[in-house]
């Protein structure tokens, strides 16, 4: 049974990092077939894929163009998690994060989900 | 402005099919076969409905069921249930440079 526990702070102020932890249990973040991804849901960007990574003998990571000079994705093995990392946030970046375990471009395994409100 | 496009609303009563399009174009639904489907009840996560195009992950009723023409792809919902009132979202691969695009979201609604 695959689960993705998420963690991280709710509330990030404009200009800070956002950083968001998705611990993985049943599969492993090195996993040959898995990919890990990032999406966040607002009321007004709707559901936007933000990046993923994945190993394939070495890693991987591709990101979304709306936010690929800000974002970064970590794979930590030690842990089997991974993490998002949003820099220079604004009040545009508030929105419901997921973390998903994906296949090819469909996730059929999602994190809880974490409101991030960016707000002073 | 959600990339592909989705009504924002749909309704059935209980036991009838609803049949929910998302419209994209060549660059994207129309280009791949990786168009899925997923449900969402508020509060909760999304859960994986259809995966490239028509296939249904073990576990989904076979009530559920995708397919695709062109740009536009479709989820037909049979045999209506109260459980199946959520909102419905679509997903297509966009290529290299845009990777995942989702619709703007359906809200199904069991009269």
């Amino acid at each position: 049974q695959i689960q993705l526990q998420q963690s991280g702070p709710g509330l990030v102020k404009p200009s800070q990092t956002l950083s968001l932890t998705c611990a993985i249990s049943g599969d492993s973040v090195s996993s040959n077939s898995a990919i890990w991804n990032w999406i966040r849901q607002s009321p007004s960007r709707g559901l936007e894929w933000l990046g993923r990574t994945y190993y394939r003998s070495k890693w991987y990571y591709d990101y979304a163009v709306s936010v690929k000079s800000r974002i970064t994705i970590n794979p930590d093995t030690s842990k089997n998690q991974f993490s998002l990392q949003l820099n220079s946030v604004t009040p545009e970046d508030t929105a419901v994060y997921y973390c998903a375990r994906g296949g090819n471009w469909n996730y059929a395994y999602w994190g809880q989900g974490t409101l991030v409100t960016v707000s002073s | 402005q959600s990339a592909l496009t989705q009504p924002p609303s749909a309704s059935g009563s209980p036991g009838q099919s609803v049949t929910i399009s998302c419209t994209g174009t060549s660059s994207d639904v129309g280009g791949y076969n990786y168009v899925s489907w997923y449900q969402h009840h508020p509060g909760k996560a999304p859960q994986l409905m259809i995966y490239d195009v028509n296939k249904r992950p073990s576990g989904v009723p076979d009530r559920f069921s995708g397919s695709k023409s062109g740009n536009t792809a479709s989820l037909t919902v049979s045999g209506l249930q109260a459980e199946d009132e959520a909102d419905y979202y679509c997903g297509s691969y966009a290529g290299s440079s845009n990777f995942m695009i989702f619709g703007g979201g359906t809200k199904l609604t069991i009269l």
